[in-house]
């Protein structure tokens, strides 16, 4: 089956800092990747879609020079949180689409907890 | 405005069924998913139903009404390893993903 990698799992960092969040299609070519964040015990928050060698479109509210998403190639795409403030601490998970899947559904990447102090 | 409707936390016993119900207003259908997370976890995909009926799989089984905008998931033989937040999402005109808040499923012995 499709498996989506993500790296790291947990970050912890200092505010002000920068976090690069890194997203892995292993098996399958992704043209669209997405990136979601989850507070707790709440549902997904989809932050941004990501297409391979373009501008990802990103959610209203969601500051993109803040969450800067880069889909270099069709197996990568990168969040990077800049300056990164407390607020910011929450559970961040990307996705990917098989196309050539039976109902292209999203598979998950295993999810990064980034925790800033 | 788009929305998915699910109850927030449910309780049911090991070896017993347990029907989540979910319910949407989206612009547009292009079918309905649902994702089973276990806590700390990010979402695994369960069921997809584009088409009105039941889909079978195994202990789980899932089945849309596009006419009612209704879907439920159905649980059957409870196991404690089942226990977990069950995420109803569906897909709209353009093809993204609505999510529902989650059902979290507790069981109990």
């Amino acid at each position: 089956g499709a498996v989506v990698s993500q790296h790291p799992s947990r970050v912890i960092c200092k505010s002000g800092t920068s976090v690069k969040i890194e997203c892995r299609s292993l098996d399958f070519q992704a043209t669209t990747m997405f990136w979601y964040r989850q507070f707790p015990k709440q549902s997904l928050m989809l932050m941004a879609t990501s297409n391979e060698g373009s501008k990802a479109t990103y959610e209203q509210g969601v500051e993109k020079d803040k969450f800067l998403i880069n889909h270099a190639s069709l197996t990568l795409s990168t969040l990077t949180v800049t300056s990164a403030h407390p607020e910011d601490s929450s559970f961040y998970i990307c996705s990917a689409v098989d196309g050539t899947s039976d109902y292209n559904e999203q598979f998950f990447g295993p999810g990064t907890r980034l925790t800033v102090l | 405005g788009q929305n998915i409707d699910q109850p927030t936390e449910m309780t049911a016993t090991e070896g017993a069924i347990v029907q989540i119900n979910c319910t949407y207003q989206t612009s547009g259908f292009n079918g309905l998913f649902w994702y089973q997370q276990h806590a700390g976890e990010a979402p695994t995909f369960l069921s997809y139903n584009v088409l009105d009926g039941l889909e079978e799989k195994g202990r789980f089984s899932s089945f849309l009404s596009r006419s009612k905008g209704y879907s439920y998931l159905l649980l059957k033989e409870l196991q404690m390893k089942d226990s977990a937040s069950y995420l109803c999402a569906v897909s709209d005109s353009n093809y993204q993903l609505i999510w529902g808040a989650g059902t979290k499923l507790i069981i109990k012995p």
